[in-house]
């Protein structure tokens, strides 16, 4: 069975500090893993994903998230975080193994970027 | 551009009427899904559907109803709506051509069951 865990509903951080918005996965095979993010009243927006190879996936808005195999995480991370990254984030995962199924998402993590 | 739509974005309705919520895209996915957000529980999964004539069950499908006939649409039906089916509801769909391929979202239509 594949789950994913955001441990931490809410994040908040000071304009212009580093932000990080933790994920951990669990999955037989090796994973696909997706960040998303969804503003107030609008649908969830792709930012990034790991598929394979280099470890740090660069996505938009300046985002970035390191894929660590042997702690089963893929941490969402900004180096200086802005009012207007305030929004619900959302980590997803998908089996290699488990063919074109639907992606499994954690519940989510509230980050407050304060001015 | 291509997207994908739902309608209503909002919806009042009474316990035991039966809903239908729309969802449209004009990416040319196989793949479409309906979730459920609620405040505790991030995304569920209700019902997904990899083409037409094609239907599968997710996680929280009871009360709940889907059917493709074509590409474009998979409406989502509540047979007799239920208080606890108060939520807001998201469409998506993916490209069948790679697993690893992202889904895209609708907006979300929010559902409340007086």
């Amino acid at each position: 069975a594949q789950s994913v865990a955001q441990p931490e509903d809410q994040v908040n951080v000071a304009e212009g500090n580093p932000l990080t918005v933790k994920c951990t996965y669990s999955v037989s095979g090796n994973p696909y893993l997706f960040w998303y993010v969804q503003y107030p009243n609008r649908g969830l927006q792709f930012l990034l994903k790991y598929i394979t190879g280099d470890n740090l996936v660069k996505g938009s808005y300046g985002f970035e998230a390191e894929f660590n195999k042997s702690q089963t995480s893929f941490h969402l991370k900004k180096p200086s975080a802005l009012v207007s990254d305030s929004a619900l984030y959302f980590c997803a995962v998908r089996d290699m193994n488990s063919g074109n199924t639907p992606l499994v998402f954690g519940k989510g993590t509230r980050l407050s970027v304060i001015a | 551009d291509a997207e994908i739509t739902q309608s209503p974005r909002h919806k009042i309705t009474e316990t035991g009427r039966q809903v239908t919520l729309a969802c449209h895209q004009t990416w040319n996915h196989n793949n479409m899904f309906w979730y459920r957000q609620d405040l505790g529980h991030g995304l569920r999964l209700i019902h997904y559907s990899y083409g037409v004539h094609d239907t599968n069950k997710g996680e929280v499908s009871d009360g709940y109803s889907v059917s493709r006939s074509n590409t474009e649409d998979l409406p989502l039906t509540l047979e007799s709506a239920a208080s606890s089916q108060t939520s807001v509801y998201f469409c998506a769909s993916s490209d069948t051509r790679g697993i690893e391929n992202e889904q895209f979202f609708g907006p979300g239509t929010r559902l409340t069951v007086l």
